[in-house]
């Protein structure tokens, strides 16, 4: 099983809600990621959690909040966003969090926030 | 701020024809993979090369790495109007857990 699910495909919230993003992989892999992708742009990185724990984030705002439950899920939660923060989420995975392996990635969700 | 540059930014060909798209990194590297991105969906790997590697085959595609220009390019033979996609080059940074991907190129084949 190379697949990484991410649920729901499509979320539409308003600025006041809370909700949350999920990414599941079962290829045992050690480290997974979240994306933000903005339309035509490529791509950027969010948060890297190696081994359960958060490695890396890269100065995201408060009102997402990443959290590893196990080694096979990853949420992000979501809460008092912004217009602006309407996007599509990757998920992603590789066996370790190193840069240059390989990343398997979801399908993603598409948030729009109103 | 990003690593990659990636041109052209948009490629519109035949089937049948080829398509090269070019990458242009700013710092030293590890190795450069390339991504394929259909519509609105998650990326798909296509092929890595490391640093020591001048040149790689899989397939259709083949990928060439100059280290001495900072720059790489993807070559897809017999494109197919399946091939439609944004195509991203993605740097690891020297020391560094990060991957960073380029501008990309949005490529249409027209059957």
């Amino acid at each position: 099983d190379t697949e990484v699910t991410q649920t729901p495909k499509h979320l539409v919230m308003g600025m006041t809600n809370k909700k949350s993003l999920k990414c599941e992989q079962h290829m045992g892999h050690r480290a997974m990621y979240w994306y933000k992708q903005k339309a035509k742009k490529p791509p950027e990185l969010m948060f890297v959690y190696s081994y359960e724990k958060l490695s890396i984030n890269e100065s995201v705002p408060s009102r997402f909040s990443p959290e590893c439950p196990n080694s096979s899920l990853l949420n992000l939660h979501l809460h008092a966003l912004q217009p602006e923060d309407s996007a599509l989420y990757l998920c992603a995975s590789s066996p370790r969090e190193l840069a240059k392996n390989i990343q398997y990635f979801g399908a993603g969700t598409r948030l729009s926030v109103l | 701020s990003q690593q990659g540059e990636e041109d052209p930014q948009a490629l519109s060909i035949q089937e049948g024809e080829n398509a090269t798209m070019n990458c242009s990194y700013k710092t030293s590297i590890n190795n450069l993979q390339w991504y394929r991105q259909n519509s609105g969906r998650g990326l798909v790997h296509l092929i890595l090369i490391r640093s020591n590697e001048r040149e790689k085959h899989s397939g259709r595609l083949r990928v060439t790495l100059d280290t001495s220009k900072k720059s790489s390019s993807l070559l897809i033979t017999a494109s197919r109007a399946a091939d439609t996609a944004s195509y991203f080059c993605a740097t690891d940074l020297l020391n560094t857990d990060k991957l960073i991907f380029g501008t990309g190129t949005r490529l249409q084949v027209f059957p």
